[in-house]
């Protein structure tokens, strides 16, 4: 396994467009996490899963975002109408979380996509 | 909505110096966890600590909890260039694994 792999790593659009993440987190690792980062700030909490389920959704983030992880395995994350306010690093990070073996919240990061609206 | 509020926002050392790094946080946790971030990459897991444990070590890092405080220290001994990086803590309130990170703190090491 060769860690959480996040494509595409960048991403230009138009305002107006729609576009799609992908993340793969590592195998073994239950629990899924979507960061967004803006320069000079911190990761800013976005949606989480555990295996399939959606458990939490930031109230920051409006209904243009979704996110799914349809098999429990990579997820997906989709930017409706972009804006150029949705100009950020989309980071992904996994980690094993309860019902697995030695819980360690600690999270394996991806690289990120960074998103560019013009 | 940021939990954790590091400080200084930025550090500037000469290598081979030491470099201490504080995080504040508001709410009670159930554990704390310091990582790194090179520019312009994903971040990378330095080390966790518990609400029940009071400090910390992994190789040149050492890490301090004070819960009563709400606060946290990170310290780097010795460091290097390649410890050039942004640090941030991060908190797991809800012992959901969700974590709410910091502003960060920008470390520079001259050489």
């Amino acid at each position: 396994d060769t860690g959480v792999s996040q494509n595409p790593r960048h991403k230009i659009t138009k305002r107006g467009q729609n576009v799609t993440f992908r993340c793969d987190p590592i195998s073994e690792h239950n629990r899924l996490y979507w960061y967004r980062q803006t320069l000079g700030q911190g990761p800013e909490f976005l949606t989480y899963f555990q295996n399939e389920a959606q458990l939490e959704k930031s109230r920051l983030l409006s209904d243009r975002f979704s996110a799914e992880r349809p098999k429990g395995s990579f997820s997906t994350l989709e930017i409706q109408r972009t804006e150029q306010g949705d100009s950020a690093m989309y980071l992904c990070a996994s980690s094993r979380g309860p019902g697995q073996a030695l819980p360690n919240y600690g999270y394996t990061f991806g690289s990120g996509t960074r998103l560019t609206v013009v | 909505s940021q939990q954790g509020e590091e400080d200084p926002q930025a550090l500037s050392i000469q290598e081979g110096e030491n470099a201490t790094m504080n995080c504040s946080y508001k709410t009670s946790i159930n554990n704390l966890q310091w990582y790194r971030q090179n520019s312009g990459r994903g971040l990378v897991h330095l080390i966790l600590i518990r609400s029940n444990e009071r400090e910390k070590h992994s190789g040149r890092l050492r890490v301090t909890l004070d819960t009563s405080k709400k606060s946290s220290s990170l310290l780097i001994t010795a460091s290097r260039a390649a410890d050039t990086a942004s640090y941030f803590c991060a908190t797991d309130a809800s012992n959901t694994g969700k974590l709410i990170f910091g502003q960060g703190t920008t470390l520079q090491v001259k050489p």
